[in-house]
């Protein structure tokens, strides 16, 4: 069974910029979770997905977005970036909300 | 304060040591815990999952909680070279819960 892809794994933006991150979870799997990882702040929770629905949602600003389409496939958007906003990002599925979460690779956003 | 805390070491061990990984929480509705580890360029893979407290033992992995000091650990024996990744403790109140993670614990064993 294939893992949980993220495209593109490495991106370079400018301050100002919009940029969107996308992530293929599991075959099967209906949640998708989205994080953010720095190295001061460690794995901060974005929000999840389930069936097209957003079911949590993290304490991160509105310029942070997402959605989940019909196939589980999941974008995340993050508008007028900033420096603050260089980190990894990542996306973990799951096959059920009560179930294992597995991640993917990563996308590594860096803002300059 | 943070939900979650976990010292970030780094921290350097000779193969065949005995490892002790510890992270400290403030919410006392947590009731699932879990360790994941993360080698470099890789997203976080689950290592143990725990409900409540006590112990639970995976083969050189035994995770430990103790709620009423809010403090959990992941003991790993004979640690080897392959172990040296970074470890990640996460927590929940439930199962359909968001999820806390610490900052992690950067690990190097040394053969």
């Amino acid at each position: 069974k294939a893992g949980v892809t993220q495209t593109p794994r490495y991106l370079i933006k400018t301050r100002g910029q919009q940029v969107t991150l996308s992530c293929s979870p599991i075959s099967g799997h209906r949640s998708v979770s989205w994080y953010q990882q720095t190295p001061g702040q460690g794995l901060q929770f974005l929000f999840e997905y389930f069936s097209e629905t957003q079911r949590n949602k993290g304490n991160f600003p509105g310029r942070f977005s997402g959605r989940q389409f019909s196939n589980s496939r999941s974008e995340m958007n993050v508008s007028t970036l900033e420096l603050g906003d260089s980190a990894l990002y990542l996306c973990a599925s799951r096959g059920s909300v009560f179930s294992e979460q597995y991640f993917g690779p990563g996308t590594r956003l860096t803002v300059t | 304060q943070k939900e979650v805390e976990q010292d970030p070491g780094p921290l350097s061990v000779p193969e065949g040591a005995i490892v002790s990984l510890n992270c400290t929480y403030s919410n006392s509705a947590f009731q699932y815990f879990m360790w994941y580890r993360q080698y470099s360029r890789k997203g976080p893979e689950l290592l143990m999952y725990t409900y409540s407290s006590g112990n639970k033992e995976d083969g050189r992995f035994t995770a430990q909680v103790d709620k009423s000091s809010k403090y959990i650990s992941l003991f790993i024996r004979d640690s080897q070279p392959s172990d040296s990744a970074t470890y990640l403790c996460a927590m929940s109140v439930g199962t359909g819960n968001q999820f806390y993670f610490g900052t992690g614990t950067s690990l190097t064993v040394i053969p």
